[in-house]
């Protein structure tokens, strides 16, 4: 049981847009920047997006984060097949004084 | 360009202790950031083990603590994870990354560990 919580799976067809939501707490989420991280199949994974809504330098613009309370999201625009990835919310949380992550969110390109 | 690259046994016993290192190249330890280690069982979700920082001052995953040390090694610029008392529940791949400002912008390929006898 992961402390943030993603949907298992999301899909859509290419060229779409898709989001993908990250619900935490106020120890968490609330309080704490929001990074989210791509994982390519058998490779490590990479950071996304950093305080909730920053692009790491060579990260694609069709990638955008945002966040509201306790909840996040991660929108991907223009859906391409080589998006096909786990994504990865995380964040400090102050209770346990230390990085959770969510349990991950498997994205397909239909 | 930032590079890290983990390493050590890919088969520990149950009960023994888990050891693996990080070697840090393109950047030094002691120029600051914490550095972390993180861990993903076999087709599951990624896990928070703990970080360093290069003064050696230490914060750990509180379900992980009791069986866990992270010690840096800043004259061979890498940092080292020992996991105790390991079970097959502890079987995953193993990342090391940087951890800048409560993100981890830089991670090494991992390694995975299989606890087995």
């Amino acid at each position: 049981q992961s402390v943030l919580t993603q949907p298992p799976s999301v899909s859509e067809a290419p060229r779409q847009r898709v989001t993908i939501s990250c619900s935490g707490s106020s120890s968490n989420i609330g309080n704490n920047a929001v990074n989210w991280y791509q994982q390519l199949p058998g490779k490590a994974p990479k950071l996304l997006i950093y305080y909730d809504d920053l692009l790491p330098s060579g990260v694609s613009d069709r990638f955008s984060g945002s966040k509201s309370g306790t909840s996040a999201s991660l929108a991907i625009s223009g859906l391409q097949s080589e998006d096909e990835a786990d994504y990865y919310c995380a964040a400090w949380d102050d209770r346990l004084n230390g990085h959770v992550f969510g349990g991950g969110t498997k994205l397909t390109v239909l | 360009q930032v590079q890290l690259q983990e390493s050590g046994p890919g088969l520990v016993k149950p009960s023994e202790t888990l050891s693996l290192t990080c070697a840090v190249s393109g950047y030094s330890i002691s120029s600051g950031y914490y550095w972390g280690w993180i861990r993903q069982p076999p087709g599951k979700g990624l896990e928070w083990i703990g970080s360093i920082y290069h003064s050696g001052s230490t914060y750990y995953n509180p379900s992980l603590k009791s069986r866990v040390t992270i010690s840096v090694d800043t004259s061979k610029n890498q940092f080292s994870l020992k996991l105790s008392s390991v079970t097959a529940a502890d079987t995953a791949v193993y990342y090391c990354a940087r951890d800048v400002q409560g993100r981890h912008d830089y991670w090494g390929q991992g390694t995975l560990v299989t606890v087995s006898s």
